[in-house]
């Protein structure tokens, strides 16, 4: 059983267009991370959402937190074939990080 | 910063042996490390979680035994892969909790890629 859903698995798309990744779980979660993986190196955090409904930009990227803390979502305005790269989310849960199956993001130039 | 490393960056080894992988943190001190792996085109899976000075917890389906895991300092967490087969090929990564540190703050390594002929 997946703790952690995230769709979509894939998305390639043109530079200049937004997108939308979404991470859904049936559980609620004290606090959701979302990393971002190059292909042959570790995940790297890109935030931390703690409170139901919070949102945090981090320049292109818009994170929100569901308000009952079961799902988050990552926005990104105007992709750039930099943000080319595997987006994870996870979840904290018995003193431990579970991460879901990741979005393989890849856009055109 | 929090830095984490991992040696050897990339091994490869034949079928029958045994490989060590190191993870270490540099700057600060780790009572627990997570040991992760991950196959191509997927996501981290976790395998165990390594407290310092006491025995390693292991994930479900995760052989203890194959995979030996030694939290021996505040700074050094060692996963060996016993009499490895090709199946066992996969990019291991290693992350690190500070000592008193929120469950979601981990910081990871780099990974070490394994290849098993």
């Amino acid at each position: 059983t997946q703790l952690l859903e995230q769709s979509p698995q894939f998305l390639s798309i043109q530079e200049g267009e937004n997108l939308t990744v979404y991470c859904n779980s049936s559980s609620v979660f004290s606090s959701l991370q979302w990393y971002r993986q190059e292909p042959g190196e570790g995940p790297v955090l890109l935030v931390t959402v703690v409170t139901g409904g919070e949102v945090k930009k981090l320049k292109r990227l818009t994170f929100q937190f569901g308000d009952a803390r079961k799902d988050s979502s990552l926005h990104i305005t105007a992709a750039q074939p930099g943000d080319t790269g595997l987006y994870l989310c996870a979840g904290s849960r018995d003193d431990k990080i579970i991460f879901g199956k990741g979005t393989r993001l890849h856009i055109l130039p | 910063g929090a830095v984490v490393s991992q040696h050897p960056s990339r091994v490869i080894c034949k079928s029958g042996t045994s490989v060590k992988i190191e993870c270490r943190s540099l700057d600060f001190q780790a009572t627990t490390m997570f040991w992760y792996r991950q196959f191509p085109k997927q996501s981290l899976m976790l395998m165990a979680t390594s407290n310092e000075g006491s025995k390693a917890t292991y994930e479900q389906g995760v052989e203890k035994d194959k995979f030996l895991i030694n939290h021996a300092s505040l700074t050094l967490s060692t996963l060996t892969v016993t009499s490895a087969h090709p199946e066992d090929s996969s990019f291991y990564i290693c992350s690190a909790r500070k000592a008193g540190g929120a469950v979601e703050t981990q910081y990871f390594g780099p990974g070490t890629r394994l290849l098993v002929l």
